[in-house]
């Protein structure tokens, strides 16, 4: 267990709609990188925060948006959903105090499929 | 150019063998940190074994360690004694302060291992 959490697990929606994935970082840690897997992109770094801001964004959609809250846990809204979307999201987090040796621990996923 | 390169997508071993996984970085940072996770077919992202660039002795954890050549720009995960729980995706993984401490991810090796 890498003491991040992610809910939920499985998630089944529609073409069109909204989700909101929800993670909680582990303890201590100030920093959530949010990832998209899917079969034919391997992982695609989508955004990160860090202590409530964002630090860096990556190959993220005009339509997903995400934020960290004041206790540190994030969310990640995807909207107006296509086929395309369905993939794994991870959560991970990281001291990220500046340093290299800050590691990335990753989240069990929430698993999005869009029909 | 890609920061991490994995060129071998699937790799076979026998049980109790030991197996290299190979990856290569890209990065004119003199300080760097790479990593190794493990991501069985349950889909969890496991972070194995991390190496710093200026570390003198190679990385070990356990049954896995990381043969790091820092001139050929190559931190290729062993696996001794391989088991049958071993089989999963590997994916390489570095962080330079050149680019903000950003997680770069390799495309991953998928390993199976063999009665």
């Amino acid at each position: 267990d890498s003491g991040v959490t992610q809910t939920p697990k499985h998630l089944i929606t529609a073409t069109g709609q909204r989700v909101t994935l929800r993670c909680s970082p582990r303890s201590g840690d100030l920093s959530v990188y949010w990832y998209q897997q899917s079969l034919d992109q391997g992982l695609q770094f989508l955004i990160q925060y860090y202590n409530g801001e964002e630090r860096a964004k990556g190959n993220i959609l005009e339509r997903f948006s995400a934020q960290q809250f004041p206790d540190l846990h994030s969310e990640l809204n995807l909207s107006s959903l296509e086929l395309g979307d369905s993939a794994l999201y991870f959560c991970a987090s990281s001291v990220d105090g500046g340093r290299i040796t800050d590691t990335q621990y990753f989240g069990p996923g929430t698993r999005l499929t869009v029909l | 150019a890609q920061k991490i390169t994995q060129t071998q997508p699937g790799m076979f071993v026998q049980e109790k063998e030991a197996v290299t996984l190979d990856c290569t970085y890209d990065t004119s940072d003199p300080s760097y940190g790479l990593f190794w996770y493990k991501q069985p077919s349950s889909g969890e992202m496991i972070f194995l074994i991390y190496q710093g660039s200026y570390d003198q002795q190679n990385a070990t954890e356990g049954r896995y360690s990381l043969n790091f050549q820092k001139a050929r720009k190559s931190a290729n995960l062993v696996i001794s004694a391989s088991q049958l729980g071993d089989s999963a995706m590997y994916f390489c993984a570095m962080r330079e302060p050149n680019t903000g401490n950003q997680f770069y991810f390799g495309t991953g090796t998928s390993l199976t291992v063999i009665p």
